[in-house]
C-alpha cells in the first residue's frame, strides 16, 4: 500500500460530458502527478502540481486541468469528453527534493466515454 | 525527445531468472525506475537506480545500468508465479515527469 488514494475507481460517461476524478496524496508529500494509461501501453504523463501551482504538463490539451489543495490532495478535470478518453487514469504522489524525487501511484480511475 | 522502448513479451519457468530489457534515449535521465503493474491495478514502485550507478540488489531483484548504452535491466532471481505482471522501465528528466516504455509482459510458467 503506498497511501495514495483516488476516487471513484470506475466511472461511465458520455461523449461532450465533464469529469472530475479525485486524489489523496501519502502523507508528507507535496507533488502530485497525474498519469493516462491507454489499454496496452505505458502511461503518459499528464501534468504535475506542486504546491498548488502547475509544475510541468505534457502533450494534453487544455480541456484537461488539474488543482492542488492545500492538504497536496488533488483533482483532474477533463471537460468535453471524447472517446479517446477512456483510460485508466493514474494519479503519483511524491516528495520534491533537489535531487528527485521518488513517484508513489494510487490504484487508479477506470473511465470509459460512451 | 525522450523514448523508453521495451520488448512486450517475456516468458520464463517458475524457479528461473528473468531478465527485463530496457533502452532509454535521454542522456540527462537522473533516475530510472523500475514498476510492476498486476491486472486491474496500479503501479507498484519495486526499485531505482541513480544515473551515476551500475548495479543494485534489492533481494531477488538486480538493476544493471549501461549509461554509455543507454540500458537498463532488472534480473528477478528464483522468478514465481506471484511475479507474473506487466513491468514498466520509467526514466525522469529534468522536467521531473516519468517517461514510460509500453512495458513488458513476464508470463510465469509452473
Amino acid at each position: 500500500e503506498t497511501g495514495v488514494t483516488q476516487s471513484p475507481t470506475h466511472l461511465i460517461k458520455t461523449r461532450g460530458q465533464q469529469v472530475t476524478l479525485r486524489c489523496s496524496s501519502q502523507s508528507g508529500h507535496n507533488t502530485v502527478s497525474w498519469y493516462q494509461q491507454a489499454l496496452g501501453q505505458g502511461p503518459q504523463f499528464i501534468f504535475q502540481y506542486y504546491r498548488e501551482e502547475e509544475n510541468g504538463r505534457g502533450n494534453f490539451p487544455p480541456r484537461f486541468s488539474g488543482l492542488q489543495f492545500p492538504n497536496y490532495s488533488s483533482e483532474l478535470n477533463v471537460n468535453a469528453l471524447e472517446l479517446d478518453d477512456s483510460a485508466l487514469y493514474l494519479c503519483a504522489s511524491s516528495l520534491m527534493e533537489p535531487g528527485g524525487e521518488t513517484q508513489y501511484f494510487g490504484p487508479g480511475t477506470r473511465l470509459l466515454v460512451l | 525527445g525522450e523514448d523508453v522502448e521495451q520488448s512486450l513479451f517475456l516468458s520464463v519457468r517458475e524457479g528461473d531468472s528473468s531478465v527485463i530489457n530496457c533502452t532509454y534515449t535521454d542522456s540527462s535521465s537522473t533516475y530510472l525506475y523500475w514498476y510492476k503493474q498486476e491486472p486491474g491495478a496500479g503501479l507498484q514502485l519495486l526499485t531505482y537506480i541513480f544515473s551515476n550507478m551500475d548495479m543494485k540488489q534489492d533481494q531477488r531483484l538486480t538493476v544493471l545500468l549501461n549509461k554509455k548504452d543507454k540500458h537498463l535491466s532488472l534480473r528477478i532471481a528464483d522468478t514465481q508465479t506471484g511475479d507474473s505482471a506487466i513491468y514498466f522501465c520509467a526514466e525522469t528528466t529534468a522536467a521531473r515527469q516519468l517517461t514510460f516504455g509500453s512495458g513488458t509482459q513476464l508470463t510465469v510458467l509452473p
